[in-house]
């Protein structure tokens, strides 16, 4: 059975800092790997995705890697900013099921 | 912990009628819920926003119209696929935040449909 799980389970820093957020699967048979950003109270916001034939993907200050053979992915955020504070959650396509990781709650100190 | 639970799990229909997918908060209540629909070798989008009494609030570029949602009750919301296509063959999931905490959110298990 394929398990997500993400460290931290919550992180603050102080803004203009660089920082990452890891996601570890169990099963390297996944197809995509997905971050995503909830607000609370709030769906979820797609940020990047990764096709199982890519290693990582940009999107501004937002860098998503994935190393299959190690069951890893990581989120870079460059330069943070109190509008980054959210919790990021991964999520992994596995076959024809969704497995969703528990989520890094975020704060970005001003 | 919390489940969110989906009905059906799978359904194929012909192209012109309309398909009706259940989502149920298991056992706490949910002011709000929310859908997402995966596109084939693609990412998980947020379609809209259940809201308990209230219209559902659409992302952009999703047709309300077409995409038809109900929020009956503390615990239950449809998402209705009307006159469905072949492009709206999908997989659909909707989520409810927990009542504890709104960074937590619980995902049901998903609604394959297919449409032939």
């Amino acid at each position: 059975k394929q398990e997500v799980t993400q460290i931290p389970a919550a992180l603050s820093v102080p803004e203009g800092e660089n920082l990452v957020l890891n996601c570890s699967f169990t099963d390297s048979a996944i197809y995509n790997l997905q971050w995503f950003r909830q607000d609370p109270g709030k769906g979820l916001t797609s940020l990047l995705l990764i096709q199982s034939s890519q290693r990582e993907q940009t999107s501004g200050r937002l860098n998503a890697s994935l190393d299959k053979s190690s069951g890893r992915s990581t989120l870079y955020i460059a330069a943070s900013q109190p509008g980054d504070s959210a919790t990021y959650l991964c999520v992994g396509l596995n076959g024809q099921n969704f497995v969703f990781g528990p989520g890094t709650r975020l704060s970005v100190l001003p | 912990g919390a489940v969110v639970s989906q009905h059906p799990s799978r359904v194929i229909c012909k192209s012109g009628t309309s398909v009706k997918i259940e989502c149920r908060s298991l056992d706490f209540q949910a002011t709000t819920m929310f859908w997402y629909r995966q596109f084939p070798k693609k990412s998980l989008m947020l379609m809209a926003t259940s809201n308990e009494g209230s219209k559902a609030t659409y992302e952009q570029g999703v047709e309300k119209d077409k995409f038809l949602i109900n929020h009956a009750s503390l615990t239950l919301s449809t998402l209705t696929v009307t006159s469905a296509h072949p492009e709206d063959s999908s997989f659909y999931i909707c989520s409810a935040p927990s009542q504890a905490s709104t960074d937590t959110q619980y995902f049901g298990p998903g609604t394959r449909l297919t449409v032939l």
